[in-house]
């Protein structure tokens, strides 16, 4: 059965940092494209970002280019994503997807964590 | 970007009703579109893949159909337990997008 958990939310003042961490199982993990999808308080889903399989193409929302890095570690079964300069428009629960693009093995079927909430407040 | 108008926003029906949603892509995506449920306070759960295909476990009153741009989620008799929010996704490209949601309630 896949697993993805979340952990690392919590609340940060704007321009603070903060590491989300996805602890995944049930799968071979080194195997599948991973992604952050987010949500905010009320709202739809916005995907974050995207990192394939080896972790060599990475792709991000424009709304957090140059603000958030994707990672992983498949020696570890984990994804990460650190974010920093954060602003109150970033809060949102954070979902770690196993999802893809039509040519991936992580598609079609998209497979998701149950989040970790983000606040960013004074 | 791939743009997904899904519509209705929101819904009222009763039970035994057959609801429809429909969504709608910016551009030509084939058959790579999945339709998630969400409940509140709960990660979104994949109902139909590439389409029409049901995921296993999910009850046969749920269907999707459609290829192209255009996109439509059926629940042929609505039940209590579907009162939820409905997404659809493209996986046809970067980024991935998302329906703007159709959040369905008992009349």
């Amino acid at each position: 059965e896949v697993q993805l958990v979340e952990s690392g939310g919590g609340l940060v003042q704007p321009g603070g940092s903060l590491r989300l961490s996805c602890a995944a199982s049930g799968f071979i993990f080194s195997d599948y494209t991973m992604n952050w999808v987010r949500q905010a308080p009320g709202q739809g889903l916005e995907w974050v970002s995207y990192i394939s399989s080896s972790g060599s193409t990475i792709y991000y929302a424009d709304s957090v280019k140059g603000r958030f890095t994707i990672s992983r570690d498949n020696a570890k079964d984990s994804l990460y994503l650190q974010m920093n300069s954060l602003r109150s428009e970033d809060t949102a629960v954070y979902y770690c997807a196993r999802m893809g693009i039509y040519y991936d093995r992580s598609a079609p079927k998209g497979y998701w964590g149950q989040g970790t909430l983000v606040t960013v407040s004074p | 970007d791939i743009q997904m108008t899904q519509s209705p926003s929101s819904l009222s029906a009763s039970v035994g009703d057959r609801v429809t949603i429909t969504c709608q892509a910016s551009q030509d995506i084939s058959y790579y579109l999945n339709w998630y449920q969400q409940k509140p306070g709960k990660a979104p759960n994949l109902l139909v893949y590439d389409a029409s295909n049901l995921e296993t476990g999910v009850p046969s009153r749920f269907s999707g159909s459609g290829s192209g741009t255009d996109f439509t989620f059926t629940i042929s008799s609505l039940q209590p337990e579907d009162i939820a929010t409905y997404y659809c996704q493209q996986y046809d490209n970067l980024p991935l997008t998302f329906g703007g949601g159709t959040k369905v309630e008992i009349k």
